[in-house]
């Protein structure tokens, strides 16, 4: 199957501050990606649909001024977490592909805002 | 935000048992499905699909059962392995042509014993 990337792995941040995380397409063009939350013990939620060339859309109680996400190229999304809070800690796990074929998710990313 | 004390479904089995994990679905109109599986600290690994168009599909060891008239969808794996335990979604397509944007299941937790 087709191979989709996050960077980083983890990442712990300080209150206040802000992360970017990255999803690729390895070796397939997505012009959409999905990001979703996953906290422990609990299912995936998606967050948004990244479209690339365009805006983002959120889902409902997602805040977009929080959740940045940029998908500037046909391989490439991110998601920054601004001004993170502990109680944004959670695993962010993105995916692409789907068009006729299942989504290939990424191997997700735990962020730890302390 | 996290929801404290929320305890995923279990399945505890022997090892060559045959498992079997439900999972209820909310839209009637979804028309394609998905199992998979979740190792702890990782994406989510595609195990098998099925379109609304069927009723029953089989892969190596795996076979997935949709019943539209309940909203219901099962997993059944034959010969459960140690290597088989992990947390199994279902999950539903919301995203129409796109098959990436997806509601999932609240998840079961598969524990297979030697």
């Amino acid at each position: 199957g087709a191979v989709v990337s996050q960077h980083p792995s983890w990442v712990i941040c300080k209150s206040g501050t802000s992360v970017k995380i990255e999803c690729r397409s390895l070796d397939f063009q997505a012009t959409t990606m999905f990001w979703y939350r996953q906290f422990p013990k609990q299912s995936l939620m998606l967050m948004a649909t990244s479209n690339e060339g365009s805006k983002a859309t959120y889902e409902q109680g997602v805040e977009k001024d929080k959740f940045l996400i940029n998908h500037a190229s046909l391989t490439l999304s991110t998601l920054t977490v601004t001004s993170a809070h502990p109680e944004d800690s959670s695993f962010y796990i993105c995916s692409a592909g789907g068009y006729g074929t299942e989504a290939f998710f990424g191997q997700g990313t735990r962020l730890t805002v302390v | 935000g996290e929801s404290v004390g929320l305890h995923l479904p279990t399945l505890s089995v022997q090892e060559g048992d045959n498992s079997i994990i439900n999972c209820a679905y909310s839209n009637s109109a979804s028309d394609y499905f998905i199992w998979y599986k979740q190792e702890s600290g990782k994406g989510p690994q595609f195990i098998i699909d099925i379109r609304s168009n069927m009723d029953k599909r089989q892969g190596q060891r795996v076979t997935v059962l949709l019943n539209k008239t309940v909203k219901h969808l099962s997993l059944q794996i034959a010969a459960t392995q140690p290597g088989d335990s992990a947390v199994y979604f279902c999950a539903e397509n919301i995203g129409g042509t796109s098959y990436g944007k997806l509601t999932f299941g609240q998840g079961t937790i598969l524990t297979v014993h030697p």
